[in-house]
């Protein structure tokens, strides 16, 4: 079955570092580009950030660009999200999202449960 | 940025209705148009992909239509189930854009 879990959210206060991560499982990890796709409370949709299958080429959103770091271990099927300089508009909950395909400009496949961060 | 704009915002439907979904985008993205269904609580799921392909296992009911700027998502005979929020979300240009949403709620 393919699967993400995520994990690492919580409550930070504003200024201060999350890392999140999401296990991938039931694919071959590396052959997908990965996404991370958030929603605050009662809101819509925001694509934060998406790295290439092999990890060289990473992308993101304007609203995060210079404070989070997308990355992925394929030897251990494993996508992080390093999250520094958090501000209170970044409390959502940040979902793993895999592409159709290795092209990161694609749709959002298969979508992880989710994992919350509230930055107060 | 390509700005992706839903329409209605929110909608009351009875089962069995037929519901149709807008979605129009700032300019063309030609058939790079997905469409979501997300429930409370739940991550979004799948539905179509390349405006009119449905991913597989979502149930014929559902359809998409449209190329260039507008687009619709439509549920025919709308079951318990379909009560969600569904999301457009254009994958043309980075970055990739969602609509705003579309609650689907029970009359």
């Amino acid at each position: 079955e393919v699967q993400l879990l995520e994990s690492g959210g919580g409550l930070v206060q504003p200024g201060g570092s999350l890392r999140l991560s999401c296990a991938a499982s039931g694919f071959s990890f590396s052959s997908y580009a990965m996404n991370w796709v958030r929603q605050a409370p009662g809101k819509g949709l925001d694509w934060v950030s998406a790295i290439s299958g092999g990890g060289s080429s990473t992308y993101y959103a304007d609203s995060v660009k210079g404070r989070f770091t997308i990355s992925r271990d394929n030897s251990k099927n494993t996508l992080y999200l390093q999250m520094n300089s958090l501000r209170a508009e970044d409390t959502a909950v940040y979902y793993c999202v895999r592409s159709t395909s290795g092209n990161y400009i694609d749709a959002f496949h298969i979508w992880g449960q989710g994992t919350m961060v509230t930055v107060s | 940025d390509i700005q992706m704009t839903q329409s209605p915002s929110s909608l009351s439907a009875t089962v069995g209705d037929r519901v149709t979904i807008t979605c129009r985008a700032s300019q063309s993205i030609s058939s790079y148009l997905n469409w979501y269904q997300q429930k409370p609580g739940k991550a979004p799921k799948f539905l179509i992909y390349a405006a009119s392909t449905l991913q597989s296992g979502v149930p014929s009911r559902f359809s998409g239509s449209g190329s260039g700027t507008d687009f619709t998502l439509t549920i025919t005979s709308l079951q318990p189930e379909d009560f969600a929020t569904y999301y457009c979300q254009q994958s043309y240009s980075p970055p990739l854009t969602f609509g705003g949403g579309t609650k689907v709620e029970i009359k």
